[in-house]
């Protein structure tokens, strides 16, 4: 089936500092890619996507790029923000499995001043 | 242009309770999406609504159904509760059943089970 395994948080940053994220998934066929953001209290937010190899998703600084020799959809921002503090989700939908999403575990960002 | 939205906030009921949570999806969208957000974990996928249909189930029980209505806005109704069943849950919405390639999220509903 299935799955996607993101880096084990939680990750404490400095701002300005350089963020990278991983994500590695397991499927078959071409999913598409996706990283979530949700900001305390709320619910998700998509933030950016991607649905062939080599594409490269952004948005608000951050990046994404498909890597389908690595099965991978590391999440990059060159320099954080105390207000990018959240939990980020990498998730894919599946070639046959229609829109339903497969999440990862999620990454807690904090940035301190 | 109106996004997701879902009633209410948060909830709290007791073990053996049924419960009721109501999604409203973004303007022009028509097809539904439940989640189950467990603290510290990713949202597992629940089921999907389309033309008043469900159309894709995970791994949930049968204690967990839902519907959608003509307006496209959807209920989640889990049955005989338990403290397992304690979460966020999300609803998201998109355009087009399985074709749908982007969910937008919804705030959430806070369920907490005694």
């Amino acid at each position: 089936g299935n799955s996607v395994t993101q880096m084990e948080g939680p990750v404490t940053l400095s701002e300005e500092a350089f963020l990278t994220i991983n994500c590695t998934y397991t499927a078959t066929g071409y999913p598409s890619l996706f990283w979530y953001v949700q900001y305390p209290g709320e619910g998700l937010q998509l933030l950016l996507k991607a649905t062939k190899a080599d594409d490269k998703g952004s948005n608000k600084g951050f990046e994404a790029t498909y890597r389908k020799e690595t099965t991978s959809f590391h999440l990059e921002k060159g320099s954080v923000q105390v207000s990018d503090s959240a939990v980020y989700f990498c998730a894919l939908r599946g070639f046959a499995s229609g829109s339903r999403l497969t999440f990862g575990e999620g990454t807690q960002l904090t940035v301190n001043p | 242009d109106a996004g997701v939205t879902q009633s209410p906030t948060h909830l709290i009921k007791t073990r053996g309770q049924q419960v009721t949570l109501r999604c409203s999806p973004k303007s022009g969208h028509d097809t539904v999406s439940w989640y189950q957000q467990a603290l510290g974990q990713g949202p597992q996928f629940i089921f999907q609504y389309y033309e008043e249909e469900e159309r894709q189930r995970g791994n949930f029980p049968d204690r967990f159904s839902g519907h959608q209505f003509p307006n496209y806005s959807s209920e989640l109704n889990v049955n005989a509760l338990l403290l397992g069943d304690s979460a966020l849950y999300l609803c998201a919405s998109s355009l087009g059943g399985d074709m749908g390639e982007t969910q937008y999220f919804g705030p959430g509903t806070r369920l907490l089970v005694l």
